[in-house]
This record gives structure tokens, sequence and C-alpha cells, in this order.
């Protein structure tokens, strides 16, 4: 039940841009998305619930494709501040969620 | 709003102690608390979904003697591991869900509990 992420790890230049994917064997109700800073506690981000669904603020925005089976986060133009793991995460028939396997981003000077 | 508290923050406890862990939601009522173990550099790995007033529902592979959970009012879910071992040792974080409108809902997270076990 568990989603698949990609990459594992990317390490970026400050205002480069970062594709982080998610990927589900089966049909996800709703995709969320997390960053969590090392010894804290994940932050949400944003939730997608339509197939074909596009949401975002600033510059960080994600899609979730029409199958419902992958979602994407785009980072762009990246900060310092954007470093950290993200996690996408997924809703589970009795009501559980479930996090991804998540991908480790570096942003540096 | 939707702020969830979690305490301690860090615990220290010799083997074959228990050791409480609460999570509060502060501004919102929580019929579903979730609680989560993470290893380091892995993804938080669901443990049991907490539920008021009934039984909590374990993950395939979680101990539920080991591992035991209350949720006695909307507000407040427990996490006691009960004769702690080394290799229970880790950070385990509650979450709560809030909701807004039919689209826009989330999950808010305590600010987990770093569990050592010497």
């Amino acid at each position: 039940q568990q989603p698949v992420q990609s990459p594992q790890a990317v390490i970026l230049r400050e205002g480069e841009d970062a594709v982080i994917n998610c990927s589900s064997s089966k049909a996800l109700y709703s995709v969320h998305w997390y960053r969590q800073k090392h010894g804290e506690a994940p932050v949400f981000l944003m939730i997608l619930l339509k197939g074909g669904e596009q949401k975002g603020h600033d510059k960080i925005s994600a899609s979730f494709n029409e199958k419902k089976q992958q979602s994407s986060l785009y980072l762009t133009a990246s900060q310092l501040s954007y470093s950290g793991t993200y996690f996408c995460g997924t809703e589970g028939k009795g009501n559980q969620f479930y996090f991804g396997t998540g991908t480790s981003l570096t942003v540096i000077p | 709003g939707a702020v969830v508290s979690q305490h301690p923050s860090r615990v220290i406890c010799k083997s074959g102690t228990s050791v409480k862990i609460e999570c509060r939601s502060l501004d919102f009522q929580a019929t579903t608390m979730f609680w989560y173990r993470q290893f380091p550099k892995k993804s938080l790995m669901l443990m049991a979904t907490s539920n008021e007033g009934s039984k909590a529902t374990y993950e395939q592979g979680v101990e539920k003697d080991k591992f035991l959970i209350n949720h006695a009012s909307l507000t407040l879910s427990t996490l006691t591991v009960t004769s702690a071992h080394p290799e229970d040792s880790s950070f385990y974080i509650c979450s709560a869900s809030w909701f807004r409108a039919a689209a826009n809902y989330g999950y808010t997270f305590g600010s987990g509990t770093r569990l050592t076990v010497v």
C-alpha cells in the first residue's frame, strides 16, 4: 500500500528546478504532499483529489494523473528553505493514512 | 488552527520499563488519530489508527500488547510502549486529520517523541 517515490535523493543548486514522483500500482483516492525537516514533524503542502488535477502555490505545485496512480511535485527556482524530505501520502480503505517512501532534497548555495 | 501537541519530545528509559506518549489536539476535536514510527532516514510507518471510544486498529506486524493505544476523549490519544527494549528506540509521531471543505483537508502532526531505551 505504500506509494513509491523517485528519486530517493536529489541535490540542487539554488534556483534550479526539481520534480519528485509518487507512484502506486492501484488508483489512489487522494494524494497528499508533505515536507519534513530533520527531527521535525511533517508539514502539509497540498492535497489532490481529482484525476488530472493540478494545484500549486508560490513555486511549489503538484499534479495528479488521470488514472490517479501517479503524482508529481514540482519545485521551481528552488530556495535553501526547500531542503528536507518530501513525502507523498494516501488514504487507505479503513481511514488510514500511508506515507510514500520519501525523497531527500538538498538545496545548496 | 488544527494544532496537535505531543509530549514528551524526548525520553530515555531503562530496558523493561514502560513509557507513555501523549498526543493532544488543542483547538479541534479529533475522532481519529494516527501513530507512526520513523527510523533514521526512513519513511513514517503507520503503526495504528486510534479511534475515540473504541479499540485501535493496528497495522500488520505491530504488536498490540506491546504498543497500547488509548483514545479516551476527542482531544487525547496515548501510546504506551510496554516493557521497552533497545529495538523500540525510535521517533514516534502522532497525527490527526483536519477538515475545512470537501477538497481541503489534510493531516497535522505532533512534534514527535524521540524514545531511547538503554
